[in-house]
């Protein structure tokens, strides 16, 4: 089945350092979304990337959607203590309904 | 602050007791989805409603059964679970199955199985 992996599993940075968090996908998709979740929260949705090659900036976040779109990134420039929680991509198949999610990236800042 | 209200927002039961979790969204939305997730782990899908009909059953164990009785609420019914039950359970909602739009999840209720 559909496997959608994110490395790496955890990452701990100074505050103001930048963070690069990948999403890599077993089978081609249709779509990706990214969804940041805070320590006991749930998840949130950040951002939607359909074409091939994509690129979209959200402030210090930078998301890309890989060529043969199997794979994608976000980038967080000069990470804040607020970026603190676990990113996770979640992959959309074609023609299927369901989002399968990655195995996610959990972000430490330390100021 | 989220529009997908979802209760209670904590469950202890026992494994021989019966009780139901509530989902409710007033976006119009028209899918609705449940997802199971264990402590850093992703979000797990478990069941997916389309136009209040059941779309996708991720071959959930029937102890778990879902219901969707309107466009605005979704049930997770329960009944004699394990103690591996325990876990968040989300519930998601979004335009429609076809949208490419986003998945907007209530805060989730953290069932804990004794």
């Amino acid at each position: 089945g559909q496997q959608v992996m994110q490395i790496p599993q955890y990452q701990h940075v100074q505050e103001g350092e930048d963070f690069t968090t990948y999403c890599n996908s077993s089978t081609t998709l249709s779509n990706i979304q990214w969804y940041k979740q805070r320590p006991g929260g749930h998840p949130v949705f950040l951002i939607q990337l359909v074409k091939s090659g994509e690129v979209k900036k959200q402030k210090r976040l930078t998301f890309q959607f890989g060529e043969a779109k199997k794979n994608s990134s976000l980038h967080i420039t000069a990470t804040q203590t607020t970026d603190v929680g676990t990113y996770f991509c979640a992959g959309g198949a074609s023609g299927t309904y369901k989002y399968i999610f990655g195995t996610g990236t959990r972000l430490k800042v330390l100021a | 602050d989220t529009e997908v209200t979802q209760t209670p927002k904590h469950l202890v039961m026992g494994m021989t007791n019966k009780k139901s979790l509530k989902c409710e969204q007033h976006m119009g939305h028209r899918a609705m989805y449940w997802y199971k997730q264990k402590a850093k782990k992703p979000p797990e899908l478990m069941f997916v409603y389309s136009y209040e009909k059941l779309s996708i059953n991720e071959s959930v164990p029937s102890r778990f059964s879902p219901e969707c009785p309107n466009s605005s609420l979704l049930n997770l019914h329960l009944h004699a679970l394990q103690p591996e039950d325990s876990a968040l359970y989300l519930c998601a909602s979004r335009t429609g199955l076809l949208s490419n739009q986003p998945q907007h999840f209530g805060d989730g209720t953290r069932l804990s199985i004794l």
